[in-house]
């Protein structure tokens, strides 16, 4: 988990309802991640961002949306478009090669 | 889309016998990660192996790469009821025009180990 924080631990949200998930980093990493983890699968990768004030989709950024407009912080946001935001979502850093992540957020729509 | 496929899906072994778990990808790589994420933690980096590597050694892991065969395997050996945790292989595609890495994951290998 090192020097990445997610907020909060467990979320749960309304059907309908936009809610943020939080991410901060004090690694001085330039490039940063949001992927989505369904139970008994791999992650997926919702956005990421090389440096500040830019970011670029993944494979499944259809109902969610980022900003960086620090360096420290890559908040993401669960839209209601998002028709089954139910999952864990990690946050994640990297330098060059390896990429180091947080502990991560639990999302429940209920 | 997902690069890495690890086999097999789950294994489960005594304390102190050595696991072996598999990962293959569809394309060229720069290089190839394993990653470590107990029971709904984060992940954690354990070992990176390079296209031009054919094995490399961390304590107790083994990590070799066979690039004409586009497959990977991590070892485990004596392994220890604390090394129960889903095991995953990330594979690189170098960003265009950016020096930093998009990696894709694997589905895991979930490796239970007994005491």
């Amino acid at each position: 988990d090192g020097g990445i924080t997610q907020s909060p631990k467990y979320l749960f949200r309304k059907e309908g309802q936009n809610v943020t998930l939080s991410c901060e980093q004090n690694l001085n990493h330039d490039a940063m991640y949001w992927y989505r983890q369904d139970p008994g699968q791999g992650l997926r990768l919702i956005y990421y961002s090389q440096i500040v004030n830019d970011f670029q989709k993944g494979d499944i950024a259809e109902g969610y949306s980022v900003s960086r407009e620090k360096k420290e912080s890559f908040p993401l946001t669960v839209t209601s478009a998002q028709k089954n935001p139910t999952a864990f979502y990690l946050c994640a850093t990297s330098n060059i090669d390896e990429q180091f992540f947080g502990p991560g957020t639990r999302l429940t729509v209920l | 889309s997902q690069q890495g496929e690890e086999d097999p899906q789950a294994l489960s072994i005594q304390e102190g016998e050595n696991a072996t778990m598999n990962c293959s990808y569809k394309t060229s790589i720069n290089n190839l990660q394993w990653y470590r994420q107990n029971s709904g933690r984060g992940l954690v980096h354990l070992i990176l192996i390079r296209s031009n590597e054919r094995e490399k050694h961390s304590g107790r892991l083994r990590v070799t790469l066979d690039t004409s065969k586009k497959s990977s395997s991590l070892l485990i050996t004596a392994s220890r009821a604390a090394d129960t945790a889903s095991y995953f292989c990330a594979t690189d595609g170098r960003y265009s025009g950016g020096s930093n890495y998009k990696l894709t994951f694997g589905k895991g290998t979930l490796l239970t180990v007994n005491p």
